[in-house]
Protein backbone atom coordinates (compact mmCIF):
# COMPACT_ATOMS: atom_id res chain seq x y z
CA UNK A 1 0.00 0.00 0.00
CA UNK A 2 0.65 3.83 -0.39
CA UNK A 3 3.23 4.52 2.44
CA UNK A 4 4.02 8.22 3.92
CA UNK A 5 3.98 10.92 1.51
CA UNK A 6 5.14 14.46 1.50
CA UNK A 7 5.23 17.59 -1.14
CA UNK A 8 7.53 18.90 -2.44
CA UNK A 9 10.30 16.74 -2.28
CA UNK A 10 12.62 20.37 -3.11
CA UNK A 11 11.53 23.69 -2.10
CA UNK A 12 14.07 26.77 -2.69
CA UNK A 13 12.82 29.84 -1.14
CA UNK A 14 14.29 33.40 -0.24
CA UNK A 15 14.85 34.14 3.43
CA UNK A 16 12.47 36.12 4.87
CA UNK A 17 9.40 33.81 2.63
CA UNK A 18 7.02 32.01 3.97
CA UNK A 19 6.98 28.27 3.10
CA UNK A 20 4.84 25.52 3.92
CA UNK A 21 5.51 21.45 3.61
CA UNK A 22 2.42 18.85 3.44
CA UNK A 23 2.75 15.26 4.79
CA UNK A 24 0.07 12.73 3.92
CA UNK A 25 0.25 10.07 6.55
CA UNK A 26 -0.71 6.08 5.99
CA UNK A 27 -4.46 5.99 6.22
CA UNK A 28 -5.38 4.88 10.09
CA UNK A 29 -2.44 6.13 11.35
CA UNK A 30 -3.52 8.35 14.20
CA UNK A 31 0.14 9.42 14.82
CA UNK A 32 1.74 11.88 12.86
CA UNK A 33 5.40 13.52 13.85
CA UNK A 34 7.07 15.92 12.47
CA UNK A 35 11.02 16.09 12.01
CA UNK A 36 14.36 17.51 11.06
CA UNK A 37 17.39 16.71 9.79
CA UNK A 38 19.96 18.68 9.32
CA UNK A 39 23.85 18.61 7.89
CA UNK A 40 25.80 16.95 10.80
CA UNK A 41 22.93 17.64 13.22
CA UNK A 42 21.26 14.14 13.18
CA UNK A 43 17.25 14.34 13.17
CA UNK A 44 15.60 16.59 15.65
CA UNK A 45 12.14 16.32 16.77
CA UNK A 46 9.45 19.43 16.09
CA UNK A 47 5.99 18.35 16.58
CA UNK A 48 3.55 15.53 17.43
CA UNK A 49 0.08 14.67 16.60
CA UNK A 50 -2.43 11.92 18.30
CA UNK A 51 -5.55 11.48 17.12
CA UNK A 52 -7.81 15.11 18.82
CA UNK A 53 -5.64 15.25 21.44
CA UNK A 54 -3.29 18.60 21.81
CA UNK A 55 -0.25 18.24 19.88
CA UNK A 56 3.22 18.00 21.75
CA UNK A 57 4.86 20.94 20.54
CA UNK A 58 7.77 21.23 22.45
CA UNK A 59 10.47 20.69 19.37
CA UNK A 60 9.48 23.84 17.75
CA UNK A 61 12.59 25.92 17.08
CA UNK A 62 10.68 29.31 17.48
CA UNK A 63 7.21 30.62 17.05
CA UNK A 64 8.02 30.78 13.14
CA UNK A 65 7.53 27.14 13.16
CA UNK A 66 3.83 26.33 13.42
CA UNK A 67 1.85 22.99 12.22
CA UNK A 68 -1.45 21.66 11.50
CA UNK A 69 -3.15 18.58 11.50
CA UNK A 70 -6.49 18.16 9.62
CA UNK A 71 -9.26 16.10 10.13
CA UNK A 72 -7.00 13.65 11.40
CA UNK A 73 -5.44 13.03 8.40
CA UNK A 74 -2.98 15.67 6.86
CA UNK A 75 -0.46 18.03 7.99
CA UNK A 76 0.90 21.11 7.13
CA UNK A 77 4.04 22.39 8.74
CA UNK A 78 4.40 25.89 8.44
CA UNK A 79 7.71 28.13 8.73
CA UNK A 80 7.49 32.01 8.55
CA UNK A 81 9.71 34.55 7.62
CA UNK A 82 12.36 31.73 6.59
CA UNK A 83 15.66 32.03 7.55
CA UNK A 84 18.64 30.09 6.22
CA UNK A 85 19.56 28.21 9.26
CA UNK A 86 16.06 26.57 8.34
CA UNK A 87 17.89 25.04 5.43
CA UNK A 88 17.23 20.99 6.33
CA UNK A 89 15.46 17.78 5.31
CA UNK A 90 11.81 17.61 6.78
CA UNK A 91 10.67 14.22 7.55
CA UNK A 92 7.32 13.22 8.38
CA UNK A 93 6.33 9.92 9.68
CA UNK A 94 2.94 8.42 11.13
CA UNK A 95 2.13 5.09 12.89
CA UNK A 96 -0.91 3.05 13.73
CA UNK A 97 -2.39 3.96 17.57
CA UNK A 98 -0.18 4.14 20.71
CA UNK A 99 3.18 3.43 21.20
CA UNK A 100 3.54 -0.53 21.77
CA UNK A 101 5.36 -3.80 20.59
CA UNK A 102 3.63 -3.44 17.30
CA UNK A 103 4.00 0.17 16.82
CA UNK A 104 5.97 1.40 14.60
CA UNK A 105 6.81 4.91 12.79
CA UNK A 106 6.96 5.00 8.97
CA UNK A 107 8.81 7.77 7.62
CA UNK A 108 8.16 9.69 4.32
CA UNK A 109 10.99 10.68 1.76
CA UNK A 110 11.12 14.06 3.67
CA UNK A 111 11.21 17.51 1.74
CA UNK A 112 14.38 19.21 1.00
CA UNK A 113 14.44 22.81 2.43
CA UNK A 114 16.76 25.63 0.68
CA UNK A 115 16.92 28.87 2.05
CA UNK A 116 18.93 31.35 0.07
CA UNK B 1 17.05 15.01 29.45
CA UNK B 2 17.25 12.29 26.99
CA UNK B 3 19.95 11.72 24.86
CA UNK B 4 22.00 9.44 22.28
CA UNK B 5 24.85 9.60 21.71
CA UNK B 6 26.53 7.81 18.44
CA UNK B 7 30.40 7.99 18.92
CA UNK B 8 31.53 7.35 15.28
CA UNK B 9 30.35 9.79 12.69
CA UNK B 10 31.87 7.43 9.76
CA UNK B 11 33.08 3.72 9.94
CA UNK B 12 34.44 1.63 7.56
CA UNK B 13 35.21 -1.86 7.04
CA UNK B 14 36.20 -4.74 4.51
CA UNK B 15 33.55 -6.95 3.14
CA UNK B 16 33.16 -10.09 5.73
CA UNK B 17 34.42 -8.33 8.55
CA UNK B 18 32.80 -8.41 12.25
CA UNK B 19 30.95 -4.76 12.35
CA UNK B 20 29.28 -2.77 15.57
CA UNK B 21 28.17 0.24 15.61
CA UNK B 22 28.16 2.12 19.03
CA UNK B 23 25.27 3.79 20.88
CA UNK B 24 24.93 4.98 24.16
CA UNK B 25 22.41 6.62 25.51
CA UNK B 26 21.57 9.14 28.69
CA UNK B 27 18.29 8.79 30.33
CA UNK B 28 17.18 7.91 33.60
CA UNK B 29 13.86 5.91 33.29
CA UNK B 30 12.92 2.72 31.33
CA UNK B 31 13.12 3.66 27.25
CA UNK B 32 12.69 1.99 24.33
CA UNK B 33 15.67 1.53 22.07
CA UNK B 34 15.81 1.39 18.32
CA UNK B 35 17.99 1.13 15.23
CA UNK B 36 16.56 3.04 12.18
CA UNK B 37 18.72 2.62 8.64
CA UNK B 38 18.48 4.81 5.77
CA UNK B 39 20.51 3.41 2.24
CA UNK B 40 21.17 5.81 -0.39
CA UNK B 41 18.32 7.42 -1.63
CA UNK B 42 15.61 5.73 -0.10
CA UNK B 43 14.07 6.54 3.06
CA UNK B 44 14.55 5.94 7.14
CA UNK B 45 13.02 2.88 7.94
CA UNK B 46 13.21 0.72 11.45
CA UNK B 47 15.77 -1.25 11.35
CA UNK B 48 15.22 -3.63 15.07
CA UNK B 49 14.05 -2.18 18.45
CA UNK B 50 15.49 -3.62 21.71
CA UNK B 51 12.01 -4.91 22.87
CA UNK B 52 11.90 -7.55 19.82
CA UNK B 53 14.69 -9.41 20.33
CA UNK B 54 14.95 -10.31 17.01
CA UNK B 55 18.21 -10.44 14.22
CA UNK B 56 17.41 -8.49 10.74
CA UNK B 57 19.45 -8.56 8.00
CA UNK B 58 21.71 -10.26 10.23
CA UNK B 59 22.24 -7.21 12.33
CA UNK B 60 21.42 -7.49 16.92
CA UNK B 61 21.55 -5.11 19.75
CA UNK B 62 21.38 -5.69 22.85
CA UNK B 63 20.38 -3.00 25.53
CA UNK B 64 22.66 -3.51 28.46
CA UNK B 65 21.37 -1.10 30.88
CA UNK B 66 24.37 -1.05 33.40
CA UNK B 67 26.71 0.69 30.45
CA UNK B 68 23.48 2.21 29.33
CA UNK B 69 24.28 1.23 25.96
CA UNK B 70 22.72 -0.27 22.60
CA UNK B 71 25.38 -1.27 20.31
CA UNK B 72 24.24 -2.87 16.83
CA UNK B 73 26.89 -5.90 15.51
CA UNK B 74 26.89 -8.02 12.54
CA UNK B 75 29.85 -10.47 12.83
CA UNK B 76 30.03 -10.54 8.66
CA UNK B 77 29.09 -7.16 6.66
CA UNK B 78 28.15 -7.27 3.27
CA UNK B 79 28.51 -4.58 0.67
CA UNK B 80 24.43 -4.24 1.07
CA UNK B 81 24.88 -2.91 4.38
CA UNK B 82 26.44 0.37 2.99
CA UNK B 83 23.98 2.86 4.66
CA UNK B 84 23.19 5.74 7.13
CA UNK B 85 22.37 4.03 10.57
CA UNK B 86 20.55 6.03 13.33
CA UNK B 87 20.22 5.26 17.16
CA UNK B 88 17.03 6.36 18.80
CA UNK B 89 15.33 6.49 22.20
CA UNK B 90 11.33 6.70 23.00
CA UNK B 91 11.30 7.70 26.78
CA UNK B 92 8.74 6.03 28.48
CA UNK B 93 5.46 7.74 30.39
CA UNK B 94 4.11 10.70 28.38
CA UNK B 95 6.36 11.89 25.56
CA UNK B 96 5.59 9.84 22.49
CA UNK B 97 8.71 11.37 20.48
CA UNK B 98 12.12 9.80 19.39
CA UNK B 99 15.53 11.24 20.33
CA UNK B 100 17.80 10.59 17.55
CA UNK B 101 21.83 10.58 17.55
CA UNK B 102 23.64 11.76 15.11
CA UNK B 103 23.77 8.70 13.12
CA UNK B 104 27.05 6.70 11.75
CA UNK B 105 27.71 6.39 8.05
CA UNK B 106 29.22 2.87 7.38
CA UNK B 107 30.91 2.07 4.10
CA UNK B 108 31.59 -2.10 3.64
CA UNK B 109 34.86 -2.31 1.57
CA UNK B 110 34.85 -4.91 -1.12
Amino acid sequence: GAGVSQSPSNKVTEKGKDVELRCDPISGHTALYWYRQSLGQGLEFLIYFQGNSAPDKSGLPSDRFSAERTGGSVSTLTIQRTQQEDSAVYLCASRRGGPGAGSEEFFGPGTRLTVL
Amino acid sequence: AQRVTQPEKLLSVFKGAPVELKCNYSYSGSPELFWYVQYSRQRLQLLLRHISRESIKGFTADLNKGETSFHLKKPFAQEEDSAMYYCALRPSGGAQKLVFGQGTRLTINP
